[in-house]
């Protein structure tokens, strides 16, 4: 199974700051099929980025997706108030099982 | 617009079995791949099982294997988690979802299983 390992788990910062957020997989993730999600408390989970690093329909630009193999980022610039949320990153594809990461919790 | 729309969530003793469904609208259900997602009390996401849109393979995460099945009738553009064997564990919100990659999700069916 790929593990996918998120970090850090928790950071707390101020409107207009940048972020990275980090998911490292065990194994390799093929054709870079690599999701991230975010989602605030009492709400369904809300598609940013798959494919390692195209935007859903509807997500600002100010999030973007990085990375390859083993080594993913998502990076959120200037962030807003409304960014306060847990992002999780899942591999998917081919093989399942679709594991998620153990999610980051993000304060503004 | 999408809507995907869960329902059969509810409180089952610890052996017991329940059927989620799950209805959507709004796209071509026949041509997408679905999943089931849970997330327990205050915990994070877990991908449960998907299934192809002909319905030929079904996949599942290996806590469920045996006990949960996928299935689908495309005809009433529907999808079903049947699950027996029920253990305090799998206690969650289950959540169906368009994919993977998941760009819709229902809000979500609740499922405690407790004695």
């Amino acid at each position: 199974e790929n593990v996918l390992t998120q970090s850090p788990g928790t950071l707390s910062l101020s409107p207009g700051e940048r972020v990275a957020l980090s998911c490292r997989a065990s194994q390799t993730v093929s054709s870079n099929y690599l999701a991230w999600y975010q989602q605030k408390p009492g709400q369904a989970p809300r598609l940013l980025i798959y494919a390692a690093s195209s935007r859903a329909t509807g997500i600002p630009d100010r999030f973007s997706g990085s990375g390859s193999g083993t080594d993913f980022t998502l990076t959120i610039s200037r962030l807003e108030p409304e960014d306060s949320a847990v992002y999780y990153c899942q591999r998917y594809g081919s093989s399942p099982p679709d594991t998620f990461g153990q999610g980051t919790r993000l304060e503004i | 617009e999408v809507q995907l729309a869960e329902s059969g969530g509810g409180l089952v003793q610890p052996g017991g079995s329940l059927r989620l469904s799950c209805v959507v609208s709004g796209l071509t259900f026949s041509r997408n791949w679905m999943s089931w997602v849970r997330q327990a009390p205050g915990k994070g996401l877990e991908w449960v099982a998907n299934i192809r849109p002909d319905g030929s393979d079904k996949y599942y995460v290996d806590s469920v294997k045996g006990r949960f099945t996928i299935s689908r009738d495309n005809a009433k553009n529907s999808l079903f988690l049947e699950m027996s064997s029920l253990r305090v564990e799998d206690t969650a919100l289950y959540y169906c979802a368009r994919g993977p990659p998941h760009a819709y999700w229902g809000q979500g069916t609740l499922v405690t299983v407790s004695s």
